[in-house]
């Protein structure tokens, strides 16, 4: 089975741009789960979607969104970037049986830098 | 609201030798996984070991081994017989039905 995948690996912006980054879950996975990974605030969680509807969230802004598609796939958005959005951001899948136990699996990574 | 502690930023080992990662938690709930993540330099993050709440038995996985003490809401990881590809950074993680937390994680050097 193909693992997690994220698009783009890489991407710079500027102050105020919006930026949208996609994460494809292991196929017959219904959860997606988005984290921000700083070297200041270490790994954090955004938000989890599963069957196209947000299950979880963390403590951000409203700034940032997200959405999940039918066949799963979720894109993350956030707007009006900052200087402090420059992260490390991880998607992670699971099969969504909403067990705690269940193991995610992570892609790896979007980086953003902005300027 | 529930915090991940790893008080060992860095840790070094020497090849074969043995080295213990320390994590402690605090919850007051009482349905809750704990986990150790690795992420090696390539940084995709992958899944070591996890510790079901409700067990009183020491997760084991291959040269993984942990030490859960629930009273004193401690997680800690043992790794055996290290090896050069167990450097990386550990992530120490909590996990309940509404919140997922990661520790500030421990970079592990394994010395040739």
């Amino acid at each position: 089975k193909a693992g997690v995948t994220q698009t783009p690996r890489y991407l710079i912006k500027t102050r105020g741009q919006q930026v949208t980054l996609s994460c494809s879950p292991i196929s017959g996975h219904r959860s997606v789960s988005w984290y921000q990974q700083t070297p200041g605030q270490g790994l954090q969680f955004l938000f989890e979607y599963f069957s196209e509807t947000q299950r979880n969230k963390g403590n951000f802004p409203g700034r940032f969104s997200g959405r999940q598609f039918s066949n799963s796939r979720s894109e993350m958005n956030v707007s009006t970037l900052e200087l402090g959005d420059s992260a490390l951001y991880l998607c992670a899948s699971s099969l969504g049986l909403r067990d705690i136990q269940e193991t995610q699996y992570f892609g790896p990574g979007t980086r953003l830098l902005v300027l | 609201a529930q915090t991940v502690t790893q008080s060992q930023p860095e840790m070094s080992v020497q090849e074969a030798e043995t080295v213990t990662l320390s994590c402690t938690y605090d919850t007051s709930e009482s349905d809750y996984y704990l986990f150790w993540y690795k992420q090696p330099p390539s940084r995709q993050m992958i899944l070591v070991i996890r510790q079901e709440a409700y067990k009183q038995q020491n997760a084991t996985e291959n040269r993984f081994s942990v030490n859960f003490q629930k009273a004193a809401k401690s997680f800690s990881l043992k790794i055996s017989d290290s090896q050069l590809g167990d450097a990386a950074m550990y992530f120490c993680a909590y996990r309940s039905a509404n919140d997922m937390r990661f520790g500030a994680g421990t970079r592990l050097t394994v010395k040739p």
